[in-house]
């Protein structure tokens, strides 16, 4: 089974600071999503990967395949940011994903 | 689109009584899934179904049913509730089946929470 980690678990930050939230797990994969679950329990998904990078607005998704590690990024951190961030990886040949425990993010004004 | 609908969104239950937690998408997505999100923990996934007439069983199964007889339904039912089963239930769908299922993305439902006494 894959295991997923999550760092940090919990991050305060000041409006306008450049955001960095980990993900690394164990097993080969092939597919990374990063999810955002609002205060109000509502969850989005913010980016699927299979390699390199993607980028969305001030969000930018990062993986690297053979340190088996993944990064998030905010640009610019608002308010309106503060939620948990979730990972969640699939393997070759399987139909589920496994998630980790989520990094719940606070950005002060 | 409404898009991936849960109900309830609030219910408790006495041990041992049974209950179906109902979702609906209406997207045609193939893939269906079912997870339980508990404090301190990832989302778990407990059923999942790649298209109509076909699930299986995921991380958590016990004490759960499901069934696919459409695309665009996928209830979960409770047999036997127990305060075990407390927690936030998360009903989710991707547009493809099979084992590509997962590299889509992810469009999830409100979340019904539930409480056993």
């Amino acid at each position: 089974k894959n295991e997923v980690e999550q760092s940090p678990q919990n991050l305060t930050a000041q409006e306008g600071e450049f955001i960095t939230i980990n993900c690394s797990y164990s097993v080969g994969i092939s597919a990374l999503h990063w999810l955002q679950q609002h205060p109000g329990g509502g969850i989005v998904s913010l980016f699927m990967l299979s390699s390199g990078k993607k980028k969305h607005g001030r969000l930018i998704a990062t993986i690297n395949i053979q340190e088996k590690h993944s990064s998030l990024h905010i640009t610019a951190s608002h308010p309106r940011d503060s939620a948990v961030y979730i990972c969640a990886v699939g393997g070759a040949g399987s139909y589920q994903l496994t998630f980790g425990k989520g990094t719940k993010l606070s950005v002060i004004p | 689109n409404a898009g991936v609908t849960q109900t309830p969104k609030f219910q408790v239950l006495k041990t041992g009584q049974s209950m179906t937690l109902q979702c609906a998408q209406d997207m045609n997505h193939e893939y269906m899934s079912w997870y339980r999100q508990d404090p301190g923990m990832g989302l778990r996934l407990i059923h999942y179904s790649v298209g109509a007439g076909i699930t299986d069983q995921g991380e958590v199964p016990n004490g759960y049913n499901v069934s696919r007889s459409t695309t665009e339904d996928f209830p979960l039912r409770l047999l036997s509730a127990a305060p075990s089963q407390t927690s936030v239930y998360f009903c989710a769908s991707s547009p493809r089946g099979g084992l590509a299922g997962h590299y889509n993305e992810q469009f999830f439902g409100p979340g019904t929470r539930l409480t056993v006494l």
